[in-house]
C-alpha cells in the first residue's frame, strides 16, 4: 500500500563501485523526482521526470544517471561512487497537471541512506 | 538570493508549549503556494500543511496552523500544545506558478523537552 517506495533503505558500499536505487509510485502521478539530502539536511533536487521524460537535470555529476522505464518508476544509477556521494537520497512524486496549480504537494519515499566507504 | 529562509537552525521548546517556526520567502509571482513538511528522526518526509497565496484564511490542520502574512512574505508554522513526537526537522517550501519547482528552506530542528 506504500505510495512511494524506494529500495534499498540502506546502502553501504566501497568507493569506485556502481550502485542503483529503485523507486516506484502507485499514485498514478506523472512526475517523479530524485532529491539528495546532505549531512546538514539540505534538500537538493537532482532530477525530475514527467511521463518518462527528463524535465529537470540540475548540476549533478554525470556519474548519476536516472532511468524511467515507465511513469511509475524512476531509478537512480550511480557509477564510480565517491565519498562525497554519501547522503540520503529521496524519491518523490507529484501530479503536475497542465493547469499548474500551486497546491500540488510532493509524496516522498522513505529515503535511501547511502554510505560510501 | 535565498527564496526561502528559515532563520532558526534549531529550537528547544518545553512540552505542551506552543511553537512558532519561522519562514520567509521571496517571490515576484502573484500566485504561489507554501508548504511545510516534517522529517522525524526516522527520516521520512511528511506533508503537514499548505497555504495558497490567494487563500484569505490561514490554513489549519489539527494542531498545525500557518500564520500567513502576505505583505511581510512570511509563512510561519505554529504548533499548538507541543508533544514529544513533534521533535523533528521542519522544512518550509514554496511553489511558484512561474517556476513550478518546489523550492526548499534549510530546515529548523525542533526539540521538545519533557
Amino acid at each position: 500500500d506504500t505510495a512511494v517506495s524506494q529500495t534499498p533503505k540502506y546502502l553501504v558500499t566501497q568507493m569506485g563501485n556502481d550502485k542503483s536505487i529503485k523507486c516506484e509510485q502507485n499514485l498514478g502521478h506523472d512526475t517523479m523526482y530524485w532529491y539528495k539530502q546532505d549531512s546538514k539536511k539540505f534538500l537538493k533536487i537532482m532530477f525530475s521526470y514527467n511521463n518518462k521524460e527528463l524535465i529537470i537535470n540540475e548540476t549533478v555529476p554525470n556519474r548519476f544517471s536516472p532511468k524511467s522505464p515507465d511513469k511509475a518508476h524512476l531509478n537512480l544509477h550511480i557509477n564510480s561512487l565517491e565519498l562525497g556521494d554519501s547522503a540520503v537520497y529521496f524519491c518523490a512524486s507529484s501530479q503536475e497537471r497542465t493547469s499548474r496549480p500551486t497546491n500540488e504537494k510532493l509524496f516522498f519515499g522513505s529515503g535511501t541512506q547511502l554510505s560510501v566507504l | 538570493a535565498q527564496k526561502i529562509t528559515q532563520t532558526q537552525p534549531g529550537m528547544f521548546v518545553q512540552e505542551k508549549e506552543a511553537v512558532t517556526l519561522d519562514c520567509t520567502y521571496d517571490t515576484s509571482d502573484q500566485s504561489y503556494g507554501l508548504f511545510w513538511y516534517k522529517q522525524p528522526s526516522s527520516g521520512e518526509m511528511i506533508f503537514l500543511i499548505y497555504q495558497g497565496s490567494y487563500d484569505e484564511q490561514n490554513a489549519t490542520e489539527g494542531r498545525y496552523s500557518l500564520n500567513f502574512q502576505k505583505a511581510r512574505k512570511s509563512a510561519n508554522l505554529v504548533i499548538s500544545a507541543s508533544q514529544l513526537g513533534d521533535s523533528a526537522m521542519y522544512f518550509c517550501a514554496m511553489r511558484e506558478v512561474s517556476n513550478y519547482q518546489l523550492i526548499w528552506g534549510a530546515g529548523t530542528k525542533l526539540i521538545i523537552k519533557p
